[in-house]
């Protein structure tokens, strides 16, 4: 079972280019999210999706955009990079919805570790 | 808006020693809670969760928690830790009803000795 697939893994960015981190979940989950993890900070929401076609605002939205085309992928692009962007980020993906028993539970991408030179 | 406090940063201990990790949140609803694991490297994964019922949750790998609605505490505990406990836990809130969207700590870094 894939779950949650994060591409690429390991990125490096010189300031001021651009890139796109592709999350992929095959469990037809409604909820999809992106993460930052940076060092003491815990996990900080960027962007979110409770559904296709559908995009909100986390705690940290700044210098990112998201989109969900399709309900199994969710993009995290970075239009002009800069070293504070410098970061792992996690897409985790949830079910969503009232009524699941897995309500509230995320499963987790393996990270993508992205460098801001 | 809930919020969740863990309050070690780092816990070291022994290998067989039990361990505690602390986790608080705040809110001015109801919540669901949960603590997740990360090993090194890798992304997180549950550990447990409570959603409603019994305040004494069990998890995977022998750890458990208990809800203290008073105390709005839900702390972690395992009564004999080993050294593939080595990782980094992290306490997690969202709202019983709305979207579930949920806020997490800033982790603890459980450090298991030899």
């Amino acid at each position: 079972n894939a779950g949650v697939t994060q591409t690429p893994k390991f990125r490096v960015l010189k300031t001021g280019q651009s890139m796109t981190l592709l999350c992929a979940q095959d469990m037809n989950h409604e909820y999809m999210y992106w993460y930052r993890q940076d060092p003491g900070m815990g996990l900080r929401l960027i962007h979110y999706s409770v559904g296709e076609g559908t995009t909100a605002k986390g705690e940290v939205p700044d210098g990112y955009n998201v989109s969900r085309l399709k309900k199994q992928n969710f993009l995290l692009g970075l239009e002009s990079a800069a070293p504070s962007q410098t970061s792992v980020y996690f897409c985790a993906s949830s079910p969503g919805g009232f009524g699941y028993r897995e309500v509230g539970e995320l499963f987790f991408g393996e990270g993508s570790r992205l460098t801001v030179l | 808006a809930q919020s969740v406090t863990q309050l070690d940063s780092q816990v070291p201990v022994f290998e067989e020693a039990p361990v505690e990790l602390r986790c608080n949140y705040s809110s001015s609803v109801s919540v669901y809670l949960f603590w997740y694991v990360q090993y090194p490297n890798q992304g997180l994964q549950l550990l447990l969760k409570y959603l409603s019922g019994s305040t004494l949750v069990k998890g995977i790998n022998g750890f458990e928690a208990e809800f203290n609605k008073s105390q709005t505490s839900f702390h972690l505990r395992k009564p004999s830790v080993h050294i593939s406990d080595t990782a980094e836990y992290f306490c997690a809130v969202s709202r019983t009803g709305g979207s579930y969207i949920p806020t997490f700590g800033r982790g603890t870094s459980l450090i298991v000795h030899p």
